[in-house]
């Protein structure tokens, strides 16, 4: 398997621009979640899925944000309109189910709001 | 809200050394530890995962033990490796997510 499939790798955006990020996760897994890194707060969740519904987004910062996941095998992040201050790396992870399984993370993606 | 530390946040060793990272939870009533490493500008792999019923889970020059009484995990990388330089995160579930700490950032000096 490839494992969680991540794009766009980098991505730079000036302030106000909408920014999609998108997530494919390991086939067969169930849960999905959405995952902010800084080094002022380490690593957040934002959202979860479990069989495609979003099950706690209480992680997401502001309305700009949102998910979705239309079917089990993609999910987008977006931002819209997007701010300096959400320059981050967002990281996707998979596990076959909620719970006692092992999270596996995607490569990230890199963002960059000018 | 379970709150997570390790200590050290950085830690330089010789080749051949044994590491010791530490990690410390505030709420027991979890029932698993993943710890994680993260090479620099890449995503986390996981490492171990221990479930609450065992005391330490070990894959190769790795092992980790967990106390849940005393909210702990120690993860030991035994005859450190330039390789094994990196940042070392652990994670405990807080209801479904994980809360993670901040890392430990490994230097193996060759």
């Amino acid at each position: 398997d490839a494992g969680v499939i991540q794009s766009p790798r980098h991505e730079v955006t000036e302030m106000g621009q909408e920014v999609t990020l998108r997530c494919k996760p390991i086939s067969g897994h169930n849960s999905l979640f959405w995952y902010r890194q800084t080094m002022m707060r380490g690593l957040e969740l934002l959202i979860y899925f479990n069989n495609n519904v979003p099950i706690d987004d209480s992680g997401m910062p502001e309305d700009r944000f949102s998910a979705k996941m239309p079917n089990a095998s993609f999910s987008t992040l977006k931002i819209q309109p997007s701010e300096p201050r959400d320059s981050a790396v967002y990281f996707c992870a998979s596990s076959l189910r909620l719970g006692k399984e092992t999270q596996y993370f995607g490569p990230g993606t890199r963002l960059l709001v000018l | 809200k379970q709150e997570v530390t390790q200590i050290p946040a950085a830690l330089s060793v010789p080749e051949g050394e044994n590491l010791v990272l530490n990690c410390s939870f505030t709420d027991s009533a979890i029932y698993n530890l993943q710890w994680f490493r993260q090479d620099p500008g890449k995503g986390l792999t996981s490492l171990l995962l221990i479930q609450s019923s065992q005391r330490e889970q070990t894959s190769g020059r790795l092992n980790a033990s967990l106390d849940k009484s005393s909210g702990r995990s120690t993860l030991y990388i035994a005859a450190s490796q330039p390789g094994d330089s990196a940042t070392y995160l652990c994670a405990v579930p807080n209801d479904y997510k994980l809360s993670f700490g901040a890392g430990t950032t490994v230097t193996v000096r060759a």
